[in-house]
């Protein structure tokens, strides 16, 4: 079966300072991978999606993730922050079922501070 | 339409009520998912369409849970005699090859 880690439930970071958000994975096939972004009262917006073609996913707004099949990872960053960066941020396994639902980690809270 | 619709986009209900929770998703999609997301948590599946068919509701938490959908159009989710613990924002998501999931607004429910 599938499932998603997120190993921080909240980040601080500094406007301007890079950000990580992490993200381990399980699952017995080659996943597809995504991250969302929520903010507050605001829908879930689709940052980026790895689909196993390049291992460096470039997304919206600057961010970017990197699968790592050998740590098993799929970490979300991002050079520089900025304070609408602001934000919940979810990783998702897509499973390999054929109904092809999502299934969520439990969200990280961007904190930016000026 | 241009998205994934819901409505309401907020329920307030009385505990012991039944609700319906309505979803418009993008034309052409024939997949569409329910979600529920409790305060501070991850998005949980209840339930998948493909077409009017419901090939996975293993996500659905008890028998007071129900949903249909009308061909490969607008879907309602019904929650009978509400509790406490429904309360939650109840997302909707259609898929399409192009792209990919989209999710609607959802409906925030509160059981008082």
């Amino acid at each position: 079966a599938q499932s998603v880690t997120q190993l921080d439930s909240h980040v601080s970071v500094s406007e301007g300072t890079p950000v990580l958000l992490r993200c381990n994975y399980s699952s017995s096939y080659s996943p597809s991978l995504f991250w969302y972004v929520q903010h507050p009262n605001k829908g879930l917006q689709l940052l980026l999606k790895y689909t196993s073609a390049a291992t460096l996913v470039k997304g919206i707004n600057g961010f970017e993730a990197e699968f790592k099949k050998s740590e098993t990872s799929f970490h979300l960053t991002k050079p520089s922050a900025h304070m609408s960066d602001a934000a919940e941020y979810f990783c998702v396994v897509s499973s390999h079922s054929n109904t092809g639902k999502l299934i969520f980690g439990q969200g990280t809270t961007l904190q930016v501070k000026p | 339409g241009a998205g994934v619709s819901q409505s309401p986009s907020n329920k307030v209900t009385e505990k012991g009520k039944d609700v319906e929770l309505r979803c418009d998703p993008i034309s052409g999609h024939t997949a569409l998912y329910w979600y529920r997301q409790r305060l501070g948590q991850g998005l949980e599946f209840l339930i998948y369409f493909q077409g009017n068919s419901a090939p996975d509701k293993s996500g659905l938490p008890s028998d007071r849970f129900s949903a249909e959908r009308t061909g490969e159009s607008v879907s309602t989710l019904t929650i009978q005699r509400t509790q406490q613990e429904d309360s939650a924002v109840y997302l909707c998501a259609s898929f399409g090859q192009n792209y990919g999931y989209t999710f609607g607004s959802g409906t925030r429910l509160t059981v008082v």
